[in-house]
């Protein structure tokens, strides 16, 4: 059974600060990780979809870091607003052709 | 059409009924997920269509739960003789498949309420 973690599990920031938060995944065999932003009421919207190791993302302050051999992908929010309050979910695919394993996923809140 | 859509977007329903989930995919995406949220949890995988390939079905909790998926277009979620621990909110994915990105695009997902 592959495991997913992600943490912290929750945290809150307030407005204007940089946070990071971490997913881990098997290191074994790696073919891709996503990552996918998950506001109230609304459905997960992809972020970033990351396949290399040392894979840097960038999406406006958003971004992430990919280290496949030790099985573990960072997201950096830079100068939080409080738009960025979502649940973040990573989510590990170990070959082509095969589903998906989210990680529990870690819950943002920016205060004003 | 525009994006992936399901119906109903709220079911209740009482204890040993049957419900039927529906999920529309974008039109192309060969590659369709069924998931579930239960209450404070994280996002459970279910099922997995991918083209004419015989489906993953490994997450599927038990026998009550069943889908079918019509070649590449929609998808139906069942649930035999739904019980309380069946509440959840159930979404749908649906991807491209093609090369290394595959993003899943996700449906407004729909709430299952069994009293």
């Amino acid at each position: 059974i592959l495991n997913v973690e992600q943490s912290p599990q929750s945290l809150h920031v307030q407005e204007g600060d940089s946070t990071n938060f971490t997913c881990s995944f098997p290191s074994s065999n790696f073919y891709a990780l996503h990552w996918y932003r998950w506001e109230t009421a609304k459905s997960p919207e992809a972020l970033f979809v990351m396949t290399l190791n040392g894979d840097e993302k960038k999406k406006g302050r958003i971004s992430a870091t990919l280290n496949t051999k030790e099985g573990y992908s960072y997201l950096y929010i830079k100068g939080s607003q409080p738009e960025d309050s979502a649940t973040y979910l990573c989510a590990f695919r170990l070959n082509y052709g095969q589903n998906f394993v989210f990680g529990p996923g870690t819950r943002l809140s920016v205060l004003p | 059409g525009a994006g992936v859509s399901q119906s109903p977007s709220n079911k209740v329903t009482e204890k040993g009924k049957d419900v039927e989930l529906r999920c529309d995919p974008i039109s192309g995406h060969t590659a369709l997920y069924w998931y579930r949220q239960r209450l404070g949890q994280g996002l459970e995988f279910l099922i997995y269509f991918q083209g004419n390939s015989a489906p993953d079905k490994s997450g599927l909790p038990s026998d009550r739960f069943s889908a079918e998926r019509t070649g590449e277009s929609v998808s139906t979620l069942t649930i035999q003789r739904t019980q309380q621990e069946d509440s959840a909110v159930y979404l749908c994915a649906s991807s491209l498949e093609r090369g290394g990105l595959n993003e899943q695009f996700f449906g407004p997902g729909t709430r299952l309420t069994v009293l």
